[in-house]
């Protein structure tokens, strides 16, 4: 499977524990990018990630959100202290690189994580 | 102020016929890209197509088709002939700025009728 992965497709966690959310990008691309969704609403963008770098983190919640892109391994989203607003969809998307145009430019999206708190 | 904005929630369309979703955009960036991004009941997001703000051209794809108008800020999906496998939700998304940042609209579900 060449797209993007992401583990796991569906997380329950009760109130107070962690979530770790895995992305492993498109073979080739090496930017990626967390959405979430709630229920009924569109896209919010969280943080975007280059290897070892945070490049854009403006979407991310201040407390209990933090995500890594390491040298080796998948792209890495931890939410400590789940509370049941974290209750969502998280998205995971990669694009080739930076720069203009469609090949460039054009993210594609993992199958998402459905986050339940309970 | 919103970035996207896609003022039909939900729209219906007869399987064979065209459909129109619509999307305003709105930003100061001159280089800018645009997307739409289909949502099934499934839940993955899937690319359909791109316009990039320095393109001449309407972008197509297959029965995809964007109607690109850079003075009105609107950047309109047009399916042809649609299928019942068209049924999702549909979402206009906007790249603006030097990272990427990519901005979605709050989506349009549309459904075909049989």
């Amino acid at each position: 499977n060449a797209g993007v992965m992401q583990n796991p497709r569906h997380l329950v966690r009760r109130r107070g524990q962690e979530a770790r959310l895995r992305c492993s990008p498109m073979k080739g691309h090496s930017h990626v990018y967390w959405y979430r969704q709630l229920p009924e609403e569109g896209l919010k963008f969280m943080v975007y990630l280059q290897k070892e770098n945070i490049i854009d983190e403006s979407g991310m919640p201040k407390e209990r959100f933090s995500a890594e892109f390491p040298k080796e391994g998948p792209s890495i989203l931890r939410i400590q202290q789940v509370v049941r607003g974290d209750s969502a969809a998280y998205f995971c998307a990669s694009s080739l690189r930076q720069g203009w145009g469609m090949e460039q430019e054009t993210q594609y999206f993992g199958p998402g994580t459905r986050l339940l708190v309970l | 102020a919103q970035k996207i904005t896609q003022t039909q929630p939900g729209m219906f369309v007869q399987e064979k016929e065209a459909v129109t979703l619509d999307c305003t955009y709105d930003t100061s960036d001159p280089s800018y890209g645009l997307f739409w991004y289909k949502q099934p009941s499934s839940g993955e997001m899937i690319f359909l197509i791109y316009q990039g703000s320095y393109d001449q051209q309407n972008a197509t794809e297959g029965r995809y088709s964007l109607n690109f108008q850079k003075a009105r800020k609107s950047a309109n999906l047009v399916i042809s002939a649609s299928q019942l496998g068209d049924s999702a939700m549909y979402f206009c998304a906007m790249r603006e700025g030097p990272y990427q940042k990519v901005t979605f609209g709050t989506g349009t579900k549309l459904q075909v009728i049989p």
